[in-house]
């Protein structure tokens, strides 16, 4: 089975620094797409950034960037600069093919603080 | 604003009753999905809809159903409500749902408290 792992419940930040959260997959696609989702404190979900897994390139969205590994199945979420409205829980997201359709499936999250 | 709306936002009920959810997806999305995240089960996928077909389904319970109408809104009807179904509910909606690099965007989901 297909899964999404994240292994670190929680991670501490100081504003202004720079912080990575883990994600690992496994997978037998060799074409597919990976998404990191933000959770603030008002529980919306945010699509904070995605990758392309053909495309050597690692994603970037302002702060956000993407450390992503395909031979290793890892693809981490660095956050640069970190200010306390990045405080958050972050879910890995990956998409779950049966048969011609997708759905996402998340990881179990990380919830992430950021001290003054 | 994602552009996905759910109503209604909280809702209190109690044991035993039936309420119903419903979502507007994005302009121009066809599919809808709906995820329930609970504090000890995460974010778990319930049901997808794709143009007002069924397209795929996840750990939805019996008592759970859902359908999307011909102007593409959807509702998740949940009946015999128990404590424990209470979670938050999320609609999210794409433009298609057969295609890998679909983003899905969230709405800001319903609070359904069971007491």
């Amino acid at each position: 089975a297909q899964t999404v792992t994240q292994s670190q419940p929680e991670m501490s930040v100081q504003e202004a620094e720079t912080v990575t959260l883990s994600c690992t997959y496994d997978t037998s696609e060799s074409d597919y797409y990976l998404f990191w989702y933000k959770q603030p404190p008002s529980r919306q979900m945010i699509l904070v950034i995605r990758q392309e897994a053909y495309k050597q390139q690692n994603a970037t969205e302002n702060r956000f960037s993407v450390n992503f590994q395909k031979a290793a199945q890892s693809f981490s979420l660095k956050i640069s600069d970190s200010q306390l409205g990045d405080a958050a829980m972050y879910f890995c997201a990956w998409p779950d093919y049966t048969g011609a359709n997708s759905k996402l499936t998340f990881g179990k999250g990380i919830t992430l603080s950021v001290r003054p | 604003d994602s552009g996905v709306t759910q109503t209604p936002k909280h809702l209190i009920t109690a044991t035993g009753q039936r309420v119903t959810l419903r979502c507007s997806p994005r302009s121009g999305d066809l599919s809808v999905y709906w995820y329930q995240q609970s504090l000890d089960q995460g974010l778990q996928f319930l049901i997808q809809y794709y143009n007002g077909e069924e397209r795929a389904k996840g750990n939805i319970l019996e008592r759970f159903s859902a359908q999307q109408f011909p102007d593409l809104h959807s509702e998740l009807n949940l009946s015999s409500l128990e404590l424990g179904d209470s979670a938050l509910y999320f609609c999210a909606s794409s433009v298609a749902g057969t295609s890998p690099g679909n983003t899905i965007y969230f709405g800001e989901g319903s609070w359904l408290t069971v007491v």
